[in-house]
Formats: C-alpha cells, structure tokens, sequence
C-alpha cells in the first residue's frame, strides 16, 4: 500500500513565478492535509481538504496561496508569484474518511525561491 | 502564538540509557497529542498517542505521559538506540464540533535527539 506521494520532491522558483505542489493521499484516504516547515520551525498547518471541498484554510496566507482537492487527481497547493519568504518545505498529509487517529505524511516537496 | 512549545532544541543521550523528551502546551481545548519521529529530507512519522482522558500510553520502548493539570507531556524512549537519532515533534489537537479530533495539528518547534553508541 502506497504512502503518501508528493511531488515533486525540489522545486526551484524565480521569484514571481509560479509554484505548483502535488499530492496523492493513500489508498482509501479521502483526507487531505498541507503543512508547512520553514526553517528552524515546527510544521505549521495550512488546509484541510475532502474531495472537491475546502474544510479549513484558517492556516493559508490571504493571498497568493491556493489549494484543491478534485474529484480525480491528486490534490494541488499554489503559490502564485512566489517570493523568497515562501521558500520552506511543504508536507502533505492524509488521512481515512473517518476522522481521529494519527495522519500520514508524505517526504514534502522542497521549495527554494531565488 | 506559541501553544505548544519544546523548550529543548537538542537532548544527547547514550544508547541504552532512557530519553525523555517534553512538550508544554497552553491551549486547555487540546484533547488529542501525538508524538511525530523526522528524519532529514523525509516527512514526519507517527510514533506514538495520548488521548486526554488517559495519563499514560505505551508502545513497545515509547511511552507517553500527560499531566493535564500541568499542561505537560513527555515521551520516554527506554533504551534508547542510536537509530532514534532524529528530530522529534511533539503536536495537539482539538476536537472539533463534531466531536472528534481530526488532522488540524499543532506542531512544537522539535527537539534534536542524538543517541551516541
């Protein structure tokens, strides 16, 4: 059984670029989590989405940042015109349809903005 | 904000001897804390639970203790080896209006275990 896949794992961004981060939960897990590490920091929450709907984004910055859970596919975080600040490494988690338990995570896809 | 704090950066221990990590946290509606193992250039991996109607959770050499008054957990690993070497978090939840907790997580900024053969 398949962890959770994100890719990719680096991502190299001039600044005002665009940022596009994927994430496919595991089997079964209709769940989807994005985290946030900046350097030196602990994980801080971002959103939680189920299929097509955003649950929570209490945790995104108002603007510039945007995510998605389609129907098919994998879930989508998006940094739109990124800036250094946004450099970090950004962790997807999952978990099943019923809530409680610990989530999974995936190895984070690595961003650096030049 | 910081709700839930790990006040030791780095903890170096000799293998086979006990570690104890802790954790405090501030926010009285936390009901659900875990204790995540990370290794570099990986994702964090999930080691051990406390619900808050529990003072005490074991697994194997990891065991988890909550002092709710307090506001305090910690995580001992008895005996410790040098493959526990990692950088480990300490997180909380809140159940939500539903009831039950889900992956809304509050991460601690993590404390560096080195275990030296």
């Amino acid at each position: 059984n398949a962890g959770v896949m994100q890719n990719p794992r680096h991502l190299v961004r001039r600044r005002g670029q665009e940022a596009r981060l994927r994430c496919s939960p595991m089997k079964g897990h209709s769940h989807v989590y994005w985290y946030r590490q900046l350097p030196e920091e602990g994980l801080k929450f971002m959103v939680y989405l189920q299929k097509e709907n955003i649950i929570d984004e209490s945790g995104m910055p108002k603007e510039r940042f945007s995510a998605e859970f389609p129907k098919e596919g994998p879930s989508i975080l998006r940094i739109q015109q990124v800036v250094r600040g946004d450099s970090a490494a950004y962790f997807c988690a999952s978990s099943p349809p019923l809530s409680g338990g610990p989530l999974h995570f995936g190895n984070g896809t690595r961003l650096t903005v030049t | 904000d910081q709700q839930v704090k790990q006040n030791s950066p780095s903890l170096s221990v000799q293998e086979g001897r006990i570690s104890i990590l802790n954790c405090d946290y501030t926010n009285s509606m936390f009901d659900y804390f875990l204790w995540y193992k990370k290794y570099p250039a990986e994702g964090p991996t999930f080691l051990i639970s406390i619900s808050s109607i529990k003072d005490k959770n074991e697994d194997g050499r990891f065991t988890v203790f909550l002092n709710k008054s307090a506001k305090h957990l910690s995580l001992h690993i008895v005996p410790s080896q040098p493959g526990d070497s990692a950088v480990y978090f300490c997180a909380a939840s809140a159940s939500h209006a539903g009831g039950t907790s889900y992956g809304k997580l509050t991460f601690g900024q993590g404390t560096i275990l080195t275990v030296h053969p």
